[in-house]
């Protein structure tokens, strides 16, 4: 059973800070990997998604790699600003092609002023 | 765009009622799924469903119906609420592996 782990479950930086996120995953037989991000009280929102065949992605501050075989992926944030403050949760969606992500339990990041 | 809408926002319900979880999406989506959130549990599948027509179990079914009324809609029943029920229920959809794209979520509060 795919079982995904995100460390640290929180996290405190000072605004400015380059950070990485991990993001583990017990069976490399994955289809993509995706990172959303949770504001409390709200939805979750896709930040980058990384098919199985790819390294990485970028977009803006946020770069996310992946390495199959090793069962790892981490999200960095360049020069984190207090509105990057939110929780942040990876999932991968299993090589069976039916949409279904399973989740970790996030990290919560605080940047601060 | 509306993107995934989901209704009602909150809901307290006592033990033993029943209720209906609405989500609708506009973006032509095949897939819909329904996920609820608990502290220290993450997110977990509860139903999905893989084109219009079809539906199936995912790891927490137990106490659930949905039904996908057509392309657009995926509804989730509660037919006798439980306390264990209370819980934060997200509605999501996506196209073919792509990003999955989630509503704003209904807390849900059984008594």
């Amino acid at each position: 059973k795919q079982e995904v782990t995100q460390i640290p479950a929180a996290l405190s930086v000072p605004e400015g800070e380059n950070l990485v996120l991990n993001c583990s995953f017990t069976d490399s037989a994955i289809y993509n990997l995706q990172w959303f991000r949770q504001d409390p009280g709200k939805g979750l929102t896709s930040l980058l998604l990384i098919q199985s065949s790819q390294r990485e992605q970028t977009s803006g501050r946020l770069n996310a790699s992946l390495d199959k075989s090793s069962g790892r992926s981490t999200l960095y944030i360049a020069a984190s600003q207090p509105g990057d403050s939110a929780t942040y949760l990876c999932a991968v969606e299993d090589s069976s092609n039916t949409g279904k992500l399973i989740f970790g339990q996030g990290t919560t990041l605080q940047v601060k002023p | 765009n509306a993107g995934v809408t989901q209704t009602p926002k909150f809901q307290v319900l006592k033990t033993g009622q029943s209720m209906t979880l609405q989500c609708a999406q506009d973006m032509n989506h095949n897939s819909m799924y329904w996920y609820r959130q608990d502290p220290g549990m993450g997110l977990r599948l509860i139903y999905y469903s893989a084109s219009e027509g079809t539906t199936d179990k995912g790891e927490v079914p137990n106490g659930y119906n949905v039904s996908r009324l057509n392309k657009r809609e995926f509804s989730l029943r509660l037919e006798s609420a439980a306390p264990s029920q209370t819980s934060v229920y997200f509605c999501a959809s996506s196209q073919g592996g792509r990003i999955m794209f989630f509503g704003p979520g209904t807390r849900l509060t059984v008594l």
